[in-house]
């Protein structure tokens, strides 16, 4: 059975910083999500990593993906208020590509 | 217009009640999710529907009923819940469920139902 965990599941950090949350997963999969959800609103997609060794960027977020680890880590540079927000990661199982989700990590970025 | 919306956002009723949520995507998609979202729990998911046919029952209590009656909408039939079937309902549509979403095909999420069941 596939089981997703997400550290820290609540992060506080001042602007300016850098910090990475981290998605284990339990068994074998190189298809893996990364979503943000603000306060009282919907999920919204980041990034899709389909490989090992994958990595995407955009803005100050940047993703990557190590299955052999199973290990993906999002990582943020220099962090501005507006990237405060929930960030969950999903990974698909192979066996039918259900997306199986991590707790999430609340990540609030101080001024 | 959002490309999934769904209705009602908010929604309080009694344990005795019938009511259903309403779900409907503007993606041209043909897999929709019925998703759970509680306090400090995990995402869960709960029905999904591939070209109108479900595909994925997470082992819902049968008061929770599904419907897709076409690719664009998806309903979700409410009757003799529980206190704690209170939690924020999330539709979503992607291009198909299947290995679609294995090759990276994006789920598509509503801004979700605000449920408190009293």
């Amino acid at each position: 059975e596939l089981k997703v965990e997400q550290n820290p599941l609540f992060l506080s950090m001042q602007e300016g910083k850098n910090y990475t949350i981290y998605c284990n997963y339990s068994t074998t999969s190189d298809r893996l999500y990364w979503y943000r959800q603000d306060p009282g609103k919907s999920l919204e997609s980041l990034f899709v990593l389909l490989s090992n060794g994958a990595v995407k960027q955009e803005g100050r977020l940047m993703a990557s993906l190590d299955t052999k680890a199973r290990l993906s880590t999002l990582h943020i540079t220099a962090a501005v208020h507006d990237l405060s927000a929930t960030y969950f990661c999903a990974v698909a199982e192979e066996s039918n590509y259900q997306l199986i989700w991590g707790a999430g990590t609340k990540l609030i970025i101080k001024p | 217009e959002t490309g999934v919306t769904q209705t009602p956002r908010h929604l309080v009723m009694g344990m005795t009640n019938k009511k259903s949520l309403k779900c409907e995507q503007h993606l041209g998609h043909n897999a929709m999710y019925w998703y759970k979202q509680s306090a400090k729990k995990p995402l869960e998911l709960m029905f999904v529907y591939n070209f109108k046919e479900q595909t994925e029952n997470n082992s819902v209590p049968s008061r929770f009923s599904p419907e897709c009656p076409n690719s664009s909408h998806l309903f979700l039939h409410l009757h003799t819940l529980q206190p704690e079937d209170s939690a924020l309902y999330l539709c979503a549509s992607s291009q198909d469920s299947g290995q679609g979403l294995g090759t990276g095909n994006t789920i598509y999420f509503g801004e979700g139902s605000w449920l408190t069941v009293v």
